[in-house]
């Protein structure tokens, strides 16, 4: 079946440690997204591409990075500089560039500091 | 920063009931609107994608408008059901800028 995959579901992060999460897509959308939700918080966009090689900021990009080496895979790593990293990531793919067309979403990773 | 404003942030309604609530958003600069429903344990889903002012959608039960003129969308769902209860997002985005979703209105059907 076609879909947004995200691993690991679950992931715990030591203090001062980098950690990937990794998003792959079977869709063959250009565009993909990475959101972060904290509780009582909307999605916030962290980084999107829409298309290979490229990518841009969201409104929260300090302390993450990411890659887009090939269309279906949007890995995001959530680096020790990110000083407030708990919070329920997901990640997103939609078809269009634009917003003409909806986005389809991944089932999440939840990150928790140890 | 532009807002993104979902009201009410928390609705119960009864079963059979029908209900609606809102999405607010700038009024210049429209590009497109979309609405989502998120269930628990699940990935959020894609309702509708409004791109027009007047236009009107339709799913089933749930519907929604939009005015891009004064800025709003409404979600609206006719004789609620248990599977209803879920958080409905909405998501604006601007011609010249980035995706802003909004903070949700969590629904709550009452048996």
């Amino acid at each position: 079946d076609g879909g947004i995959t995200q691993s690991p579901k679950y992931l715990f992060r030591k203090e001062g440690q980098n950690v990937t999460l990794s998003c792959e897509q079977n869709l063959n959308h250009d565009a993909m997204y990475w959101y972060r939700q904290d509780p009582g918080q909307g999605l916030r966009l962290i980084y999107y591409s829409q298309i290979v090689n490229d990518f841009q900021k969201g409104d929260i990009a300090e302390g993450y990075s990411v890659s887009r080496e090939k269309k279906e895979s949007f890995p995001l790593t959530v680096t020790s500089a990110q000083k407030n990293p708990t919070a329920f990531y997901l990640c997103a793919s939609s078809i269009d560039r634009r917003g003409n067309q909806p986005q389809h979403f991944g089932d999440g990773t939840r990150l928790s500091i140890l | 920063i532009l807002n993104v404003e979902q009201s009410p942030q928390s609705l119960h309604v009864q079963e059979g009931d029908s209900t609606n609530f809102t999405c607010s958003f700038p009024s210049s600069n429209f590009y497109a609107l979309h609405w989502y429903r998120w269930e628990t344990a699940k990935s959020p889903e894609a309702l509708f994608v409004m791109t027009l002012n007047g236009d009107e959608k339709k799913k089933g039960r749930i519907s929604a408008t939009l005015n891009t003129k004064e800025g709003y969308s409404y979600l609206y769902i006719k004789g609620s059901q248990p599977e209803d209860s879920a958080t409905y997002l909405c998501a604006f985005i601007p011609r010249d800028d980035k995706i802003i979703f909004g903070k949700g209105t969590r629904l709550h059907i009452l048996p």
